[in-house]
């Protein structure tokens, strides 16, 4: 059975980084688009990011474009995304979800980023 | 760019038959597919429709889902309605133009 297992979430300041990584398992992963959403404390879903098979193409919603980077390595199953100057609004819990199609089909139980000083 | 616009909340009785809409705007709905998903109190979303109008395994066929070109739409319909429904519900699409996966705002269903 596909799992998807996020981790590197934590506290940090405005302006500061963070590494969300998400290890895949039980599925072929070189074979599915992944992608990034996440969902700010009380509000609703939003797509952050998306990556090709090979990681040839990478797509962004505009808030983010200039300051996270998603990326794959598919010799170890995994994914992530590179968070740089951080803003209070890039609070949330980010979900690693795996594209069946245009239908995210497995979400992980996500991991969570608050940026306050 | 195109966007999902859902109602903020909805809300019905047990055994009565709700239904979500989710229009688009900035393009239109039926060019690409759209999904539903469901998200309890503190649980991952899980997708209850796909493809327009599809059930993944283990969902009830009270679910059903459509498309309404006439009014660039996609509806959700829950039939038979219980107290476990009660749930967030958002559906989701493609920006073909700008290459972005597009969400719609969420409606809370209440089933009371």
């Amino acid at each position: 059975e596909a799992q998807l297992v996020e981790s590197g979430g934590g506290l940090v300041r405005p302006g500061g980084s963070l590494r969300l990584s998400c290890a895949a398992s039980g599925f072929t992963f070189n074979k599915y688009y992944m992608s990034w959403v996440r969902q700010a404390p009380g509000k609703g879903l939003e797509w952050v990011a998306n990556i090709k098979e090979d990681g040839s193409e990478k797509y962004y919603v505009d808030s983010v474009k200039g300051r996270f980077t998603i990326s794959r390595d598919n010799a170890k199953n995994s994914l992530f995304l590179q968070m740089n100057s951080l803003r209070a609004e890039d609070t949330a819990m980010y979900y690693c979800a795996r594209e069946d199609g245009y239908n995210y089909g497995h979400w992980g139980p996500g991991t969570l980023v608050t940026v306050s000083s | 760019n195109f966007m999902l616009t859902q109602p903020h909340s909805v809300s019905e009785s047990p055994g009565k038959t709700v239904t979500i809409s989710c229009t688009g705007t900035s393009g239109s709905i039926a060019n690409n597919y759209v999904q539903w998903y469901q998200q309890r109190p503190g649980s991952v979303p899980t997708t209850v429709i796909y493809e327009d109008n599809q059930r993944p395994s283990g969902v009830p066929d009270r679910f059903s889902g459509s498309i309404d070109s006439s009014s660039n739409s996609a509806s959700l319909t829950i039939s038979g309605l219980k107290t476990e429904d009660e749930a967030d519900y958002y559906c989701q699409s493609y920006d073909p133009i700008y290459e972005k996966v597009v969400f719609g705002g969420g409606t809370k269903l209440t089933v009371l």
